[in-house]
């Protein structure tokens, strides 16, 4: 079982649709979690952290569940800008450092 | 503006060649690391480095070699022993190893053999 899971896609919604991508993880020590935006042959950029109460960023929203060693992402009013891969990306504790497991990433694309 | 840069954004590399990435940062992170992307996977851990002078393996660290002479380089070294280099190399940096410190990435390098 891969340590981060996610849907690769792709997923092709109009402008304006509501979109939700789901990640598990299969480390229940993972201690940070992230949502990191990859446009085609361009590096990672830190979208948004991800807080166990969840947390919003204009029409971005990621939830933890801990319990269900899950995370998501929901982008609401999609935007054709939004079209790139998204990946989940967990820190699991590695020794006395940690290092970042990043899943493979779930592609959207927006149309006109 | 601070950032990481990574040099050259193509490279190209022979059958039996040590090639070398560049990665500088100037964001006076502690933490560097490589990755490489191969196409429809996610990123894996190549080296990762705390501090200057000391390094560690990541998951796929055979047939790379790195140092960290100084807190700003953290250069990458593709050894002919690496025998399906093709991918795409990034570089990151973290203000530290511990807590919620998120990767800043550099632009990546695109290696391909000749």
């Amino acid at each position: 079982r891969k340590e981060v899971e996610q849907d690769p896609g792709p997923f092709n919604v109009p402008e304006g649709a509501t979109v939700a991508f789901n990640c598990t993880y299969s480390n229940s020590a993972s201690q940070s979690f992230f949502w990191y935006r990859q446009d085609c042959r361009k590096e990672p950029k830190l979208l948004m952290s991800v807080y166990s109460s969840g947390n919003e960023d204009g029409r971005f929203t990621a939830q933890l569940n801990r319990a269900s060693q899950y995370i998501s992402l929901l982008i609401r009013d999609s935007k054709l800008s939004d079209s790139a891969t998204y990946l989940c990306v967990v820190r699991i504790p590695t020794g006395n450092t940690g290092k970042l497991i990043f899943g493979q990433g779930t592609t959207l694309q927006v149309k006109p | 503006d601070g950032g990481i840069t990574q040099s050259p954004k193509y490279l190209f590399r022979k059958e039996g060649q040590n090639v070398t990435l560049s990665c500088e940062q100037n964001l006076n992170h502690d933490a560097m690391y490589w990755y490489r992307q191969d196409p429809g996977q996610g990123l894996r851990l190549i080296y990762y480095s705390q501090i200057v002078n000391d390094f560690q393996k990541g998951d796929i660290a055979e047939g790379y070699s790195v140092s960290r002479e100084k807190k700003e380089s953290f250069p990458l070294t593709v050894t002919s022993a690496q025998k399906n280099p093709t991918a795409f190399y990034l570089c990151a940096s973290s203000r530290g190893l511990y807590g919620n410190q998120p990767q800043h990435f550099g632009d990546g390098t695109r290696l391909s053999i000749l």
